[in-house]
């Protein structure tokens, strides 16, 4: 079965730093584009970063540019958000994706069930 | 610009055929994905591509594209089809913004 299980969720100050990961399973996670799609309380869904298979190019919304760091470990198909100097604005459900490209568009699939980040005093 | 348009909400009746658009520059170059979410669930790809269906996607789903125009079509709406639904695409500089979202409403 074709699985992602993210964690490291939690409440947290404004300033503070959080690392989320994503356990993959049931694919082949070294071929895969990995994602993070953020989602903040009765909102819209929002992409936050992409990392290629090896790592070597990773892309941000210009939002967390220089305070988030996508990274992974493919020996241990895993997937990560490193998290610093955190804001209220940042409070979302943080959704793993998988990303398929083809020359002329990718998509999203499959897609974890979430872990929640709350970012308050 | 990567920003992707849509209409807040749209409502279909029970049956009929409802389209769903996302507007932007990006989608001349690139196709666009769509996404199903309901209350309190992660989002399913619906829609990538020219016009492909994940298996378990039921046909009445399809997909189109004209110049800066994604759609999003479904044919013969069923109450289980109400939900949020999203477009995505990439753009020129490798990022992926998703379109503001579309809430459907089956009368």
């Amino acid at each position: 079965e074709v699985q992602l299980v993210e964690s490291g969720g939690g409440l947290v100050q404004p300033g503070g730093s959080l690392r989320l990961s994503c356990a993959a399973s049931g694919f082949t996670f070294s071929s895969y584009w990995m994602s993070w799609v953020r989602q903040a309380p009765g909102k819209g869904l929002e992409w936050v970063a992409n990392i290629k298979q090896d790592g070597s190019e990773k892309y941000y919304v210009d939002s967390v540019k220089g305070r988030f760091t996508i990274s992974r470990d493919n020996a241990k198909n895993s997937l990560y958000l490193q998290m610093n100097s955190l804001r209220a604005e940042d409070t979302a459900v943080y959704y793993c994706a998988g990303l398929i490209y083809v020359i002329r568009f990718g998509w999203f699939d499959p897609w974890g069930q979430g872990t929640l980040v709350t970012v308050s005093s | 610009s990567s920003e992707l348009t849509q209409d807040p909400a749209v409502s279909v009746a029970l049956g009929q055929t409802v389209r769903i658009t996302c507007q932007g520059d990006s989608l001349r170059s690139y196709y666009a994905s769509w996404y199903q979410q309901k209350p309190g669930q992660a989002p399913v790809l619906v829609i990538y591509g020219k016009n492909n269906r994940p298996s378990g996607i039921p046909d009445r789903f399809s997909g189109s594209s004209s110049g800066n125009t994604a759609s999003l079509t479904i044919t013969g709406a069923q109450a289980e089809d109400e939900a949020d639904y999203y477009c995505n695409s990439r753009d020129s500089s490798g990022n992926h913004p998703f379109g503001g979202g579309t809430k459907l409403t089956v009368l």
